[in-house]
């Protein structure tokens, strides 16, 4: 079974400049996850997607960051523009269950920004 | 905001020995997971453990949990040297997954 796909690995970009990350999570799981993990922290929810809807971005800068799940399967996440505090290991995660009964989370590889 | 709380944040050990986590949490929760992340890479799923549920065994692994006190440990018998890594415990806060700012193990060869 394939695990959950993420691109880019790493990313540079200037301060201002906007930046994209992709996910494709296992088939078939319902839920999505973004997380930002800061160096030396544990990961911090931004988003949760059920099927292709919201269930919480309360912690999502929405300012400056969006993200969109596209026909409930992949997902977007994109900051515009970018701050040196952005820096940070964006990671997606997927999950066959979800609302009330949360089970195993799948995680990617992550995807590394770094902002100058 | 962060659910749980791992403590110790670090853990040096020598092989063999075990390794003893905590995680401390806050609201009312529907199960507590762990997860492992080795440097640089993402997390995996260790155990999941429900809050009906008193302790949990995987191989060199024993969780338990006491909702009484919003408190769980992991245990790592016979640590090994791959055993290295920061370890997170995760709690279903509502309807979405929060995790605490973990431990970082490391085991002396």
């Amino acid at each position: 079974e394939a695990g959950v796909a993420q691109s880019p690995r790493y990313k540079i970009i200037e301060k201002r400049q906007s930046v994209a990350f992709w996910c494709n999570p296992i088939s078939g799981h319902a839920t999505l996850y973004w997380y930002q993990q800061i160096l030396g922290q544990g990961p911090k929810l931004l988003i949760q997607f059920q099927n292709n809807g919201v269930v919480d971005d309360s912690q999502l800068p929405k300012d400056r960051f969006s993200a969109e799940r596209l026909k409930g399967v992949d997902s977007t996440l994109k900051i515009q523009p970018a701050k040196l505090e952005d820096s940070a290991v964006y990671l997606c995660a997927s999950s066959v269950l979800g609302g009330l009964f949360t089970g195993e989370l799948f995680f990617g590889e992550g995807s590394r920004l770094t902002v100058l | 905001s962060q659910q749980g709380e791992e403590d110790p944040q670090a853990l040096s050990i020598q092989e063999g020995e075990n390794a003893t986590m905590n995680c401390s949490y806050k609201t009312s929760i529907n199960n507590l997971q762990w997860y492992r992340q080795n440097s640089g890479r993402g997390l995996v799923h260790l155990i999941l453990i429900r809050s009906n549920e008193r302790e949990k065994h995987s191989g060199r692994l024993r969780v338990t949990l006491d909702t009484s006190k919003k408190s769980s440990s992991l245990l790592i018998t016979a640590s090994r040297a791959a055993d290295t890594a920061s370890y997170f415990c995760a709690t279903d806060a509502k309807v979405d997954m929060r995790f605490g700012a973990g431990t970082r193990l490391t085991v002396k060869p």
